[in-house]
């Protein structure tokens, strides 16, 4: 595709609920990253992948937290027993190299109520 | 820790007014530096970085910034502002020598007047 496609754009849960966000990044591109945007803040650091393996996962919150990428491509971001402190808008994004620059996706916006 | 601070969090501007947009970085060794920006309904966009070299950076759209280590600061600037630039702006520092691990600051949210 043109750019990175996050899907679904926006996900309403119930507390206590499991969901899966899905970030397909740009064809080639080997490095893929995760980003938390709350309301009000700039876009915090959750993990970057490069190819299949994630390279740095350190800014996962905890352990409800887990982020896959299992053929170097498509990425999924999981997150059990969501609690309404996970509301915000997940970015992804994705670059030929590290050195290369990173392209946003619009992102998908996680309420859970 | 690494930190960024963009010190205003609303900014108005005249259309065909300068530009200065504020960043302070927080960061031991050389930084990588970079300004977003993020307009409704569109994901964020690299405005320009800098990596290393001459310390004032020729982005898109018109704008620069200038890195000034002594000040810790990469301010953003155009000499005249359009009403297609209101939006929200990003500065961040790179901690690991690229993008893989961004630390961004809270925002400056600029508002264009006619």
């Amino acid at each position: 595709g043109a750019g990175v496609s996050q899907t679904p754009s926006n996900k309403v849960t119930e507390k206590g609920k499991y969901v899966e966000l899905r970030c397909d990044p740009i064809s080639g591109h080997t490095a893929l990253y995760w980003y938390r945007q709350s309301l009000g803040q700039g876009p915090e650091f959750l993990i970057y992948f490069q190819g299949t393996g994630a390279a740095d996962d350190s800014g996962l919150p905890n352990d409800r937290f887990f982020a896959v990428r299992p053929e170097g491509s498509v990425s999924t971001l999981k997150i059990q027993r969501t609690e309404r402190g996970d509301s915000a808008v997940y970015l992804c994004a994705s670059s030929l190299t590290f050195t290369a620059e990173a392209f946003f996706g619009q992102g998908t916006r996680l309420t859970v109520v | 820790a690494q930190s960024v601070t963009q010190p205003d969090i609303h900014i108005t501007v005249s259309e065909g007014a300068s530009l200065e947009l504020r960043c302070n970085y927080s960061y031991g060794a050389t930084p990588y530096l970079f300004w977003y920006v993020q307009s409704p309904g569109q994901g964020l966009q690299l405005l320009l970085k800098y990596f290393s070299g001459d310390t004032l950076v020729q982005g898109i759209k018109g704008f620069e910034a200038e890195f000034k280590r002594s000040q810790s600061s990469f301010n953003l600037r155009k000499p005249s502002v359009h009403w297609s630039d209101a939006a929200e702006y990003f500065c961040a520092v790179g901690v690991t020598g690229g993008f893989q691990k961004l630390v961004f600051g809270t925002g400056t949210r600029l508002l264009v007047s006619p």
